[in-house]
């Protein structure tokens, strides 16, 4: 079935740090890509998205490349700061079989804390 | 503002008592899901919903009910029968259609003594 794997965390970074969490996936079909992010005690937020082969998503400095031949969806980052301190997951759309509603699978999440 | 919200933020109940969890949008979005999140377990998919009077059962239904009477409103029942109900639950809704794009609310912590 459908399934997003990520980097287990926790990772701890300096300010201005370059940032890589890892994401895979297995799919079938032509799934949509997500990266979501949830400050302490809040909802997921979307972070960036992108939906076919080779597209980059980008949103606040983060940036990610549907890599299809790899089946990844790595989040970047160049220069971290401390209010980057988040849990992000990484996640892919999907319709189960006979279904038209399409649903997320979400990858565990990975904590960040970057200090100053 | 449009948004989704979801109240109480903190909930408390007793040992076998069911709970109601509210959840409401004002975004006009046709489908509305809800998710358990548990430390280092990431978000799994209890129900989801894409219209009116019609739901689907998502990876871990059991002890758990919902009903969508309304368009806006996706309130979840976490029933006794549910073992650790213990947990932050979000709502989430998308529009309809291809979009695939999932937007949270801010979630209500349950948490049973």
């Amino acid at each position: 079935g459908d399934s997003v794997t990520q980097m287990e965390g926790p990772v701890t970074l300096s300010e201005e740090a370059f940032l890589t969490i890892n994401c895979t996936y297995t799919a079938t079909g032509y799934p949509s890509l997500f990266w979501y992010v949830q400050y302490p005690g809040e909802g997921l937020q979307l972070l960036l998205k992108a939906t076919k082969a080779d597209d980059k998503g980008s949103n606040k400095g983060f940036e990610a490349t549907y890599r299809k031949e790899t089946t990844s969806f790595h989040l970047e980052k160049g220069s971290v700061q401390v209010s980057d301190s988040a849990v992000y997951f990484c996640a892919l759309s999907a319709h189960d079989r006979g279904s038209t509603l399409g649903r997320l699978y979400f990858g565990r999440g990975t904590q960040l804390t970057v200090w100053p | 503002d449009g948004g989704i919200t979801q109240s109480p933020k903190y909930l408390f109940r007793k040992e076998g008592q069911n709970v109601t969890l509210s959840c409401e949008q004002n975004l006009n979005h046709d489908a509305m899901y809800w998710y358990r999140q548990d430390p280092g377990q990431g978000l799994r998919l209890i129900y989801y919903s894409q219209i009116v009077n019609d739901f689907q059962k998502g990876d871990i239904a059991e002890g758990y009910s919902v009903s969508r009477e309304k368009k806006e409103s996706f309130p979840l029942t976490v029933t006794s029968a549910q073992k650790n109900p213990t947990a932050f639950y979000l709502c989430a809704s998308k529009a309809g259609g291809f979009t695939d794009t999932q937007y949270f609310g801010p979630g209500t912590r349950l948490t049973v003594l």
